[in-house]
């Protein structure tokens, strides 16, 4: 299958910080998500993109499709404790109806 | 409006048993997927229903078979279980098949230990 490379692994950072994770492929996705999984639940889809440079915003959530479509970029402002979690990506290959997804960014706020 | 529902939450089956797995989708949709997410990694794509019929099929063994009925629930049935089955298996229901498929909602999952 396709492998997703996601880093860091593991963050942890005080609450107010900003974050930054990112997610790579070999091959040439048409969509990248990011999604967010609280323990004992499923992941929850934050941000979906669409095309090659897309920026896209949900409140302090920041994602970008990248330009050669191999890599996706997510940012968190202003962090909170809340936001601890894992964070995964995903990319679903053009034409394909299913999703690939990353090793997951497990994320640390500190109060 | 209710999420993606998923049970049993728990099982504990032994090695060669068999289990079956249930999903009802988000009202509306009418594409079921299913994952398995093993301990410590991502979701890993199993099988895609849309319509009733199957759309698409992972790198799993044919000990693993799922449906979709007319009402667009769905079961995951795993056969022969082994040790290596022990995963949180996930459905996932979208609206459409086409299109921006990739925006797929979740269920809690079912969390599968095999002894």
């Amino acid at each position: 299958g396709q492998q997703l490379n996601q880093s860091p692994q593991s963050m942890f950072i005080q609450e107010g910080e900003d974050v930054s994770m990112n997610c790579t492929s070999s091959s040439i996705f048409n969509t990248w998500l990011w999604y967010k999984q609280d323990p004992g639940e499923g992941p929850v889809l934050l941000i979906a993109l669409y095309k090659a440079g897309e920026l896209t915003s949900n409140g302090r959530l920041t994602a970008q499709f990248g330009i050669t479509r191999k890599d996706s970029f997510l940012n968190i402002s202003a962090s909170i404790p809340s936001d601890v979690g894992i964070y995964f990506c995903a990319g679903q290959l053009p034409g394909a109806n299913n999703l690939f997804f990353g090793t997951g960014t497990r994320l640390t706020v500190i109060p | 409006d209710a999420g993606v529902t998923q049970s049993p939450t728990h099982l504990i089956k032994t090695r060669g048993q068999q289990v079956t797995l249930r999903c009802s989708p988000i009202s509306g949709h009418k594409s079921v997927s299913w994952y398995q997410q093993v301990l410590g990694q991502g979701p890993q794509f199993i099988f895609q229903y849309y319509e009733k019929e199957e759309r698409g099929r992972g790198n799993f063994p044919d000990r693993f078979s799922a449906r979709q009925f007319p009402n667009y629930s769905s079961e995951l049935n795993v056969n022969a279980l082994l040790l290596g089955d022990s995963a949180l298996y996930l459905c996932a229901s979208s609206q459409f098949l086409g299109g921006n498929t990739g925006e797929l909602f979740f269920g809690e999952g079912s969390r599968l230990t095999v002894l």
